[in-house]
């Protein structure tokens, strides 16, 4: 079965600075990894997904993710965090036999003026 | 292109009662996921159907159900309903095709409160 591990429940940046919020895997097949964004009182967003095409892959609104297999992570980052990056990140897996998605607790991101 | 709705938004029940959510799938997806997100956690997944049929179930148990319709939208029931249902119900859909990976589209989900 696979599952994710969100490490920090909290993180805050100031603005203008690196966004980076970890996520670990684990799968017993290579696995699709996703990240979600949710806003409050809303549903999730789609950030940007892994489907073992390129390792690093780009998303919406400036972030990215590494695929790192020898360390069996999937980290997402933001090179300069804006006010609009407040919100509630979650990191999933599935794979490629069981469409159900399994969610990490999620990371929420506080953004300092 | 219209994306995942649901309703109601919101929605206050007691204990002992019954629900139905309802869930209109983005416009080409075949594939409805259900999901349950308590208050500080992440979604947990209850069922997922594809051609009218269940296909896949969470840890959850029996009086929570399901359908979906011809059109692709869907419906989750719970019955006998109990405090911990309280959460954020949330529908998400997909367009299952051979060889390519599904990826879902989430509504803004129904807020239910259990008293």
């Amino acid at each position: 079965a696979q599952s994710v591990t969100q490490l920090g429940s909290h993180v805050s940046v100031s603005e203008g600075a690196l966004v980076l919020l970890r996520c670990n895997y684990s799968s017993s097949v290579p696995p699709y990894l996703f990240w979600y964004v949710q806003y409050p009182n809303q549903g999730l967003q789609l950030l940007l997904k892994y489907t073992s095409a390129a390792t690093l892959v780009k998303g919406i609104n400036g972030f990215e993710a590494e695929f790192k297999k020898s360390e069996t992570s999937f980290h997402l980052t933001k090179p300069s965090a804006h006010m609009s990056d407040a919100a509630e990140y979650f990191c999933a897996v599935s794979d490629r036999n069981d469409y159900k998605l399994s969610f990490g607790a999620g990371t929420t991101v506080t953004v300092r003026a | 292109e219209t994306g995942v709705t649901q309703s109601p938004t919101h929605l206050i029940k007691t204990r002992g009662q019954q629900v139905t959510l309802r869930c209109s799938s983005q416009s080409g997806h075949n594939t409805v996921s259900w999901y349950q997100q308590a208050l500080g956690q992440g979604p947990q997944f209850i069922f997922q159907y594809y051609r009218e049929e269940e296909n896949g179930r969470g840890n959850f148990p029996p009086r929570f159900s399901g359908l979906q319709f011809p059109n692709y939208s869907s419906e989750l029931n719970v019955n006998a309903l109990e405090l911990d249902d309280s959460a954020l119900y949330l529908c998400a859909s997909s367009r299952r095709t051979s060889g390519s990976v599904e990826t879902q589209y989430f509504g803004p989900g129904t807020r239910l409160l259990v008293l």
